[in-house]
């Protein structure tokens, strides 16, 4: 079984600086993949970022990173240089990979407000 | 790119209708959607997984001659919500993988289903 953790409902950033979005995970599986999925109020998934499990470096694409720190099972999204657009909804997510089962576990996630 | 439409993006009905939603790749093909489902202010949960030329496989609670599945093409699967009654009121989002890569998901828009 996988568990996503989210622990922060709520964040609040001031326009150009960075944020932490926190994620831990828990899962059986060897090899998996952790995803970060933003979800405007419009409703629409847009992907993020994708890390793998035995990836050495941490991901990052633009402005998102993600730092992850496999042996205390985090996966946090590091976003800098916030901009008034990046207000949303962040879910992380996660998959076991060479399980057959290709569907992702969502965490409850995280509601972002950035202010000018 | 990897875009995913989803129609109708919002629907009304009454109660006891039937209401078919469709999700397509535009630009790729998938062997394989995801249904998911998400209350307000919730997360994403997995209500199928629909593979193309077979049967969807259904999460445990989902009612499978509820929510009929056919995923006829390698671009288009279809979620049928027969019988429908308020309480299936819900944002209705699919997504589809390439199956390449990390097999990242892209989701679609979402269908906001409202049964009076």
């Amino acid at each position: 079984a996988q568990k996503i953790t989210q622990t922060q409902p709520g964040m609040f950033v001031q326009e150009k600086e960075a944020v932490t979005l926190d994620c831990t995970y828990d899962t059986s599986d060897p090899s998996y993949g952790l995803f970060w999925y933003k979800q405007p109020s419009s409703g629409e998934m847009i992907f993020l970022i994708y890390q793998g499990s035995y990836d050495q470096q941490n991901a990052t694409e633009g402005r998102y990173s993600l730092n992850f720190q496999k042996a205390r099972k985090s996966a946090n999204l590091v976003i800098s240089a916030s901009q008034l657009g990046d207000s949303a909804m962040y879910f992380c997510a996660m998959r076991g990979e060479g399980t057959g089962r290709r569907a992702l576990t969502f965490g409850s996630g995280t509601r972002l407000q950035v202010q000018p | 790119g990897a875009v995913v439409s989803q129609h109708p993006s919002w629907v009304i009905c009454k109660s006891g209708t039937s209401v078919k939603i469709e999700c397509r790749s535009l630009d790729f093909q998938a062997t394989t959607m995801f249904w998911y489902r998400q209350f307000p202010k919730q997360s994403l949960m997995l209500m199928a997984t629909s593979n193309e030329g077979s049967k969807a496989t259904y999460e445990q609670g989902v009612e499978k001659d509820k929510f009929l599945i056919n995923h006829a093409s390698l671009t288009l699967s279809t979620l049928t919500v027969t019988s429908a009654h308020p309480e299936d009121s819900s944002f209705y989002i699919c997504s589809a993988s390439r199956g390449d890569g990390p097999d990242t998901q892209y989701f679609g828009p979402g269908t906001r289903l409202t049964v009076l």
